[in-house]
């Protein structure tokens, strides 16, 4: 089975802080997502990558980067933290344009 | 503008009965669809899928349904179990892929099905 692993489960920052959520996929899969999950507006694309040092804006990159080094690693950077971006942050991956599987998910509160 | 929705934030429904969840989407170029479902505090998994080719596909308890010409597309879930209580997420892709990479899917905003005792 294909594992995607969220490095943390519950995050608590600062306004102002820069943060980083990781995400790392064992299967070699070539596409890599950041969503982010808000009560009544489901789930939102911030950024993609299909390959090594890709990336794509999704529907609201505003506020966040994303770096992709390696192809298992895809992570998503809050380069100032604010109270608008306390939200549920899901990672998926992919090999194809099917087939998502999407990690736990990281509940980051901006204090 | 919202390119995938549902209209039903949640949905009540009996045990044993069916649960009709629905969704209906404005781009006519998406080519595939799929349902998520989700628990709390874990991410959506992958529940059914159907191509743009096809107007019914069926797996166990889970059957959707597409009409393309409706631009609708609907699961149902029969006979409804108590472990079937979770955020429902329909989803969208245009299909591109393959060398160009994902696109990415797009998601609907989600229904919670609650299946009573």
């Amino acid at each position: 089975d294909v594992k995607v692993t969220q490095s943390s489960r519950y995050l608590v920052k600062r306004t102002g802080e820069k943060v980083f959520l990781e995400c790392v996929q064992d299967m070699d899969h070539e596409n890599m997502f950041w969503y982010r999950q808000d009560p009544g507006l489901g789930l939102r694309l911030i950024y993609f990558s299909y390959d090594v040092k890709m990336k794509e804006k999704g529907d609201i990159p505003e506020g966040y980067s994303v770096s992709r080094e390696k192809k298992e690693r895809f992570s998503l950077i809050l380069e100032s933290a604010s109270t608008n971006q306390t939200s549920m942050y899901l990672c998926a991956s992919s090999l194809k344009w099917y087939g998502y599987t999407f990690g736990s998910g990281t509940r980051l509160t901006v204090v | 503008d919202q390119q995938v929705k549902q209209n039903s934030p949640s949905l009540s429904v009996q045990e044993g009965r069916i649960s009709i969840l629905n969704c209906d989407y404005t781009n006519s170029m998406f080519d595939y669809f799929l349902w998520y479902k989700k628990y709390p505090a874990e991410g959506p998994t992958f529940l059914i899928s159907i191509s743009s080719i096809k107007d019914k596909n069926e797996d166990g308890r889970f059957t959707v349904f597409l009409n393309k010409s409706a631009k609708h597309l609907s699961l149902h879930i029969v006979p409804s179990q108590p472990g079937d209580s979770a955020v429902y997420f329909c989803a969208a892709s245009t299909g591109r892929g393959s060398g160009g990479g994902a696109d990415g899917l797009t998601f609907g905003k989600g229904t919670h099905l609650i299946i009573q005792p």
